[in-house]
């Protein structure tokens, strides 16, 4: 059974400073998506990263993927306000059809001035 | 263009109704695929269809189902309701091929069970 965690669950940022959520999975797959959820609001997808090595940056924000080490990380750069969400982490199995994504817990995010 | 739409967005029942949600996904997209999200097992896979079509299922109980229809838009009843379903209802929508990967997501139905 695929199992996805993210630690750490709770990360209380300062403005300016940079901070790595992480998100470790159990077993292969190839791909992994980081979603960003506001309060009472949806996902919305921040990155798709389809192969080891993958690195992705917007704004901010910078992911990657290590699929040896079934880790993918999410890195913040000089933490703002805006940035303060809920951020997960989701798998797909490795060589399934279509998807079927498992989500980490959740990685709660608050940036204070 | 549009994005996933779900409907309706909000609504409370009783134990032991039934209850039918609908997705429409991005125009293009044959992939439906729908999640639970509660406050204590987060987000859960409930099931994917494609192509009128269900390709994948979680491990929830029968009272879950679902379909698609010949464009593409997808329905998910639950019946019987118990308190425990009291969640909110994701669908997101994607191309359905391997190689696209990204998945989007609907602002979602927030389901009340009283």
């Amino acid at each position: 059974e695929l199992k996805v965690e993210q630690n750490p669950l709770f990360l209380s940022m300062q403005e300016g400073k940079n901070y790595t959520i992480y998100c470790n999975y159990s077993t292969t797959s190839d791909r992994l998506y980081w979603y960003r959820q506001d309060p009472g609001k949806s996902l919305e997808s921040l990155f798709v990263l389809l192969s080891n090595g993958a690195v992705k940056q917007e704004g901010r924000l910078m992911a990657s993927l290590d699929t040896k080490a079934r880790l993918s990380t999410l890195h913040i750069t000089a933490a703002v306000h805006d940035l303060s969400a809920t951020y997960f982490c989701a798998v797909d199995p490795p060589k399934a059809a279509g998807n079927k994504l498992t989500f980490g817990g959740g990685t709660r995010v608050l940036v204070k001035p | 263009k549009a994005g996933v739409t779900q409907t309706p967005r909000y609504l409370i029942k009783t134990r032991g109704q039934q209850v039918t949600l609908s997705c429409s996904p991005i125009s293009g997209h044959r992939s439906v695929s729908w999640y639970q999200q509660t406050p204590g097992q987060g987000l859960q896979f409930l099931f994917e269809y494609f192509s009128e079509t269900q390709r994948n299922k979680g491990n929830f109980p029968g009272r879950f189902s679902g379909r698609q229809f010949s464009n593409s838009r997808s329905e998910m009843n639950v019946s019987t309701l118990e308190l425990g379903d009291s969640a909110l209802y994701l669908c997101a929508s994607s191309y359905g091929t391997r190689n696209t990967g990204e998945l989007f997501f609907g602002e979602g139905s927030r389901l009340t069970v009283l």
